[in-house]
Protein backbone atom coordinates (compact mmCIF):
# COMPACT_ATOMS: atom_id res chain seq x y z
CA UNK A 1 0.00 0.00 0.00
CA UNK A 2 0.74 3.40 -0.23
CA UNK A 3 3.55 4.99 2.30
CA UNK A 4 3.00 7.78 4.43
CA UNK A 5 6.14 9.52 6.44
CA UNK A 6 6.24 11.41 9.49
CA UNK A 7 8.85 13.02 11.38
CA UNK A 8 10.39 13.33 13.81
CA UNK A 9 8.90 10.37 15.50
CA UNK A 10 9.16 11.83 18.56
CA UNK A 11 9.84 15.12 19.91
CA UNK A 12 11.04 16.29 23.19
CA UNK A 13 10.71 20.26 23.89
CA UNK A 14 10.62 22.86 26.98
CA UNK A 15 7.44 24.36 27.31
CA UNK A 16 7.12 27.90 25.34
CA UNK A 17 9.04 26.48 22.03
CA UNK A 18 7.63 25.55 18.93
CA UNK A 19 7.50 22.22 17.15
CA UNK A 20 7.19 21.41 14.01
CA UNK A 21 6.30 17.79 12.17
CA UNK A 22 6.39 16.70 9.02
CA UNK A 23 3.73 14.37 6.85
CA UNK A 24 5.37 13.43 3.57
CA UNK A 25 3.14 11.08 1.18
CA UNK A 26 6.58 8.67 -0.29
CA UNK A 27 4.75 7.47 -3.43
CA UNK A 28 1.61 9.18 -4.02
CA UNK A 29 -0.01 12.54 -4.67
CA UNK A 30 -2.34 14.04 -1.69
CA UNK A 31 -4.49 17.18 -2.35
CA UNK A 32 -5.71 16.42 1.20
CA UNK A 33 -4.19 15.52 4.20
CA UNK A 34 -5.48 15.02 7.92
CA UNK A 35 -4.23 15.79 11.37
CA UNK A 36 -4.81 14.11 14.07
CA UNK A 37 -4.68 13.90 17.74
CA UNK A 38 -4.58 10.97 20.04
CA UNK A 39 -3.94 11.16 23.84
CA UNK A 40 -3.18 7.73 25.92
CA UNK A 41 -5.82 4.82 25.77
CA UNK A 42 -8.05 7.17 23.79
CA UNK A 43 -9.16 7.29 19.70
CA UNK A 44 -8.22 9.41 17.13
CA UNK A 45 -9.91 12.66 17.17
CA UNK A 46 -9.52 14.92 13.93
CA UNK A 47 -7.74 18.40 14.71
CA UNK A 48 -7.56 19.73 11.40
CA UNK A 49 -8.32 18.54 7.21
CA UNK A 50 -5.26 19.91 5.20
CA UNK A 51 -5.16 21.27 1.61
CA UNK A 52 -2.93 21.76 -1.08
CA UNK A 53 -2.76 25.52 -2.02
CA UNK A 54 -5.18 26.54 0.76
CA UNK A 55 -6.17 26.80 3.88
CA UNK A 56 -6.96 24.47 6.49
CA UNK A 57 -9.61 23.21 7.85
CA UNK A 58 -9.89 23.17 11.93
CA UNK A 59 -12.35 21.28 13.58
CA UNK A 60 -14.19 23.13 16.36
CA UNK A 61 -12.37 23.49 19.65
CA UNK A 62 -8.83 23.68 17.99
CA UNK A 63 -7.29 26.09 17.87
CA UNK A 64 -5.60 27.11 14.51
CA UNK A 65 -3.13 29.41 15.75
CA UNK A 66 -2.09 27.40 18.11
CA UNK A 67 -1.45 23.99 15.72
CA UNK A 68 -0.38 26.05 12.50
CA UNK A 69 -0.99 24.00 9.60
CA UNK A 70 0.66 24.31 5.95
CA UNK A 71 0.38 22.20 3.02
CA UNK A 72 2.78 23.64 0.28
CA UNK A 73 3.06 20.67 -2.04
CA UNK A 74 1.11 17.49 -3.08
CA UNK A 75 3.36 15.45 -1.06
CA UNK A 76 4.11 17.40 2.33
CA UNK A 77 2.17 19.15 4.90
CA UNK A 78 3.20 20.35 7.87
CA UNK A 79 2.25 21.01 11.60
CA UNK A 80 3.67 23.46 14.21
CA UNK A 81 2.47 23.45 17.93
CA UNK A 82 3.39 26.91 18.66
CA UNK A 83 4.30 27.52 21.95
CA UNK A 84 4.02 24.45 23.31
CA UNK A 85 2.86 23.44 26.59
CA UNK A 86 2.78 20.14 28.83
CA UNK A 87 -0.98 19.86 27.83
CA UNK A 88 0.08 19.82 24.26
CA UNK A 89 2.26 16.37 24.95
CA UNK A 90 0.17 14.03 22.67
CA UNK A 91 0.43 11.69 19.89
CA UNK A 92 0.14 13.21 16.50
CA UNK A 93 -0.67 11.09 13.47
CA UNK A 94 -1.25 12.34 9.89
CA UNK A 95 -3.21 10.62 6.96
CA UNK A 96 -3.36 10.76 3.11
CA UNK A 97 -5.58 10.46 0.40
CA UNK A 98 -4.62 9.36 -2.68
CA UNK A 99 -5.53 12.42 -5.26
CA UNK A 100 -6.09 10.04 -8.19
CA UNK A 101 -7.07 7.26 -6.33
CA UNK A 102 -11.06 6.72 -6.25
CA UNK A 103 -11.10 4.12 -3.35
CA UNK A 104 -11.20 6.84 -0.69
CA UNK A 105 -8.58 5.01 1.41
CA UNK A 106 -6.75 6.66 3.75
CA UNK A 107 -2.71 5.84 4.61
CA UNK A 108 -1.22 6.78 8.46
CA UNK A 109 1.61 8.07 8.93
CA UNK A 110 3.82 6.12 12.42
CA UNK A 111 2.75 9.23 14.55
CA UNK A 112 4.94 11.72 16.39
CA UNK A 113 4.98 11.70 20.01
CA UNK A 114 5.50 15.14 21.38
CA UNK A 115 6.15 15.21 25.16
CA UNK A 116 6.55 19.18 26.19
CA UNK A 117 8.44 19.61 29.70
CA UNK B 1 -23.40 14.33 13.81
CA UNK B 2 -21.57 11.06 13.47
CA UNK B 3 -20.89 8.53 16.38
CA UNK B 4 -19.24 5.69 16.02
CA UNK B 5 -19.78 2.76 18.87
CA UNK B 6 -17.14 -0.17 19.49
CA UNK B 7 -17.86 -3.37 21.29
CA UNK B 8 -16.05 -4.89 23.37
CA UNK B 9 -14.32 -2.61 24.44
CA UNK B 10 -11.56 -5.01 25.67
CA UNK B 11 -11.30 -8.91 24.76
CA UNK B 12 -8.81 -11.31 26.12
CA UNK B 13 -9.24 -15.00 23.98
CA UNK B 14 -6.82 -18.08 23.84
CA UNK B 15 -5.07 -18.75 20.80
CA UNK B 16 -7.21 -20.49 17.79
CA UNK B 17 -10.76 -18.52 18.33
CA UNK B 18 -12.12 -17.31 16.36
CA UNK B 19 -13.61 -13.58 17.16
CA UNK B 20 -15.96 -10.96 16.01
CA UNK B 21 -15.50 -7.09 16.66
CA UNK B 22 -18.22 -4.91 16.16
CA UNK B 23 -19.15 -1.22 15.12
CA UNK B 24 -21.91 0.81 14.81
CA UNK B 25 -22.38 4.64 13.50
CA UNK B 26 -25.21 6.78 13.97
CA UNK B 27 -25.28 8.41 9.97
CA UNK B 28 -25.59 6.18 7.47
CA UNK B 29 -24.90 8.57 5.01
CA UNK B 30 -21.18 7.33 4.09
CA UNK B 31 -18.71 6.54 1.56
CA UNK B 32 -16.82 3.82 3.12
CA UNK B 33 -15.66 2.30 6.40
CA UNK B 34 -12.49 1.04 7.45
CA UNK B 35 -10.62 -1.02 10.12
CA UNK B 36 -7.16 -0.12 11.23
CA UNK B 37 -4.84 -1.89 13.97
CA UNK B 38 -2.61 -0.22 16.11
CA UNK B 39 -0.19 -1.47 17.99
CA UNK B 40 1.05 0.23 21.44
CA UNK B 41 2.53 3.41 20.64
CA UNK B 42 2.60 2.86 16.70
CA UNK B 43 0.81 4.79 14.07
CA UNK B 44 -2.43 2.75 12.22
CA UNK B 45 -2.23 -0.10 10.03
CA UNK B 46 -5.18 -0.34 7.19
CA UNK B 47 -6.60 -3.85 7.40
CA UNK B 48 -9.43 -3.64 5.54
CA UNK B 49 -11.78 -0.71 3.56
CA UNK B 50 -15.33 -1.73 2.67
CA UNK B 51 -17.06 1.02 0.12
CA UNK B 52 -20.35 2.16 0.59
CA UNK B 53 -21.69 0.04 -2.30
CA UNK B 54 -19.80 -3.20 -0.51
CA UNK B 55 -21.40 -5.99 1.93
CA UNK B 56 -17.63 -7.11 2.85
CA UNK B 57 -14.45 -7.43 2.09
CA UNK B 58 -12.17 -10.27 3.25
CA UNK B 59 -7.84 -10.13 3.68
CA UNK B 60 -6.22 -13.86 4.71
CA UNK B 61 -7.81 -14.47 7.99
CA UNK B 62 -9.91 -11.06 8.15
CA UNK B 63 -13.89 -11.27 7.23
CA UNK B 64 -15.33 -7.45 7.46
CA UNK B 65 -18.52 -6.91 6.76
CA UNK B 66 -20.76 -3.57 6.50
CA UNK B 67 -24.39 -2.88 6.82
CA UNK B 68 -25.45 0.79 6.08
CA UNK B 69 -28.67 1.13 6.50
CA UNK B 70 -28.74 -0.37 9.45
CA UNK B 71 -25.50 1.24 10.72
CA UNK B 72 -23.21 -1.63 11.73
CA UNK B 73 -19.97 -3.55 10.80
CA UNK B 74 -18.21 -6.38 12.03
CA UNK B 75 -14.81 -7.76 11.93
CA UNK B 76 -14.43 -11.23 12.00
CA UNK B 77 -11.02 -12.77 12.53
CA UNK B 78 -10.61 -16.74 12.21
CA UNK B 79 -7.64 -19.00 14.45
CA UNK B 80 -6.66 -15.50 16.21
CA UNK B 81 -3.20 -15.83 16.78
CA UNK B 82 -1.23 -14.26 19.56
CA UNK B 83 0.70 -11.82 16.82
CA UNK B 84 -3.25 -10.46 16.45
CA UNK B 85 -2.71 -8.97 19.69
CA UNK B 86 -3.55 -5.35 19.21
CA UNK B 87 -6.00 -2.24 19.39
CA UNK B 88 -8.55 -2.20 16.84
CA UNK B 89 -10.27 0.47 15.45
CA UNK B 90 -13.35 1.37 13.12
CA UNK B 91 -13.78 4.50 11.29
CA UNK B 92 -16.17 5.79 8.62
CA UNK B 93 -15.78 8.17 6.30
CA UNK B 94 -18.38 10.81 5.36
CA UNK B 95 -17.08 13.80 4.78
CA UNK B 96 -14.45 13.30 7.62
CA UNK B 97 -12.76 9.87 8.89
CA UNK B 98 -14.19 9.52 12.31
CA UNK B 99 -12.82 6.77 14.73
CA UNK B 100 -14.65 4.71 17.36
CA UNK B 101 -12.44 4.24 20.49
CA UNK B 102 -11.12 0.86 19.78
CA UNK B 103 -11.24 -2.74 20.89
CA UNK B 104 -8.41 -4.17 22.70
CA UNK B 105 -7.12 -7.56 21.96
CA UNK B 106 -5.05 -9.59 23.64
CA UNK B 107 -4.58 -13.22 22.05
CA UNK B 108 -3.17 -15.47 24.83
CA UNK B 109 -0.61 -18.01 24.03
Amino acid sequence: GAVVSQHPSWVICKSGTSVKIECRSLDFQATTMFWYRQFPKQSLMLMATSNEGSKATYEQGVEKDKFLINHASLTLSTLTVTSAHPEDSSFYICSAREARANTGELFFGEGSRLTVL
Amino acid sequence: KQEVTQIPAALSVPEGENLVLNCSFTDSAIYNLQWFRQDPGKGLTSLLLIQSSQREQTSGRLNASLDKSSGRSTLYIAASQPGDSATYLCAVDGNKLVFGAGTILRVKS
